[in-house]
């Protein structure tokens, strides 16, 4: 089985950067993706890496270590829409295990 | 437009009942899953399928059921055996079945709330 730890909550200012990390517990592990969900709504993809190393997206960036079972999403120069909730999400022989997420506060 | 859609987005039932909740895709994807959300918690896989006529247990199937007969839908069924049903369930779809990193795209959800 596969397990994911991240924080409960992060709070930042508009502008500022901010980093979620997550560490997961798997036997049988291919890669890393991040997806994130307002109040209410369904997740969306942001990311994913299969490899060591960052991978940049605009104002998100991920990153991957395998050999420490640890990732982290980057956000940076934040606005008040990233208010959400994000997951890592380990993708495993089967399907997806998604962490229990990390819930951003963007503060003006 | 492609994308999946579920319907209703809001769902009241009696305890006892057996209710079914719709997923469909026309984005062409051969897989396609159920997950179960809780407030202020992740998603948990019930049910998963790659293929027409094949499904898979996920993590937590007990109380669940589903069929996979044409590949746009993937209709998922709360039984009675299903303890605590009362949650916001999730359907997606991804372009392939297995590994590869592949997104999977969700739909707007339906919140089932059981009294």
């Amino acid at each position: 089985g596969q397990s994911l730890e991240q924080p409960s909550e992060v709070t930042a200012v508009e502008g500022a950067i901010v980093q979620i990390n997550c560490t997961y517990q798997t036997s049988g592990f291919y890669g890393l993706s991040w997806y994130q969900q307002h109040d209410g709504g369904a997740p969306t993809f942001l990311s994913y890496n299969a490899l060591d190393g960052l991978e940049e997206t605009g104002r998100f960036s991920s990153f991957l270590s395998r050999s420490d079972s640890y990732g982290y999403l980057l956000l940076q120069e934040l606005q008040m829409k990233d208010s959400a909730s994000y997951f890592c999400a380990a993708e495993g022989r089967r399907a997806l295990t998604f962490g229990s997420g990390t819930r951003l506060q963007v503060q003006p | 437009d492609g994308g999946i859609t579920q319907s209703p987005k809001y769902l009241f039932r009696k305890e006892g009942q057996n209710v079914t909740l719709s997923c469909e895709q026309n984005l062409n994807h051969d897989a396609m899953y159920w997950y179960r959300q809780d407030p202020g918690q992740g998603l948990r896989l019930i049910y998963y399928s790659q293929i027409v006529n094949d499904f898979q247990k996920g993590d937590i199937a007990e109380g669940y059921s589903v069929s996979r007969e044409k590949k746009e839908s993937f209709p998922l069924t709360v039984t009675s055996a299903q303890k605590n049903p009362t949650a916001f369930y999730l359907c997606a779809s991804s372009g392939s079945p297995g590994v590869g990193g592949y997104e999977q795209y969700f739909g707007p959800g339906t919140r089932l709330t059981v009294t």
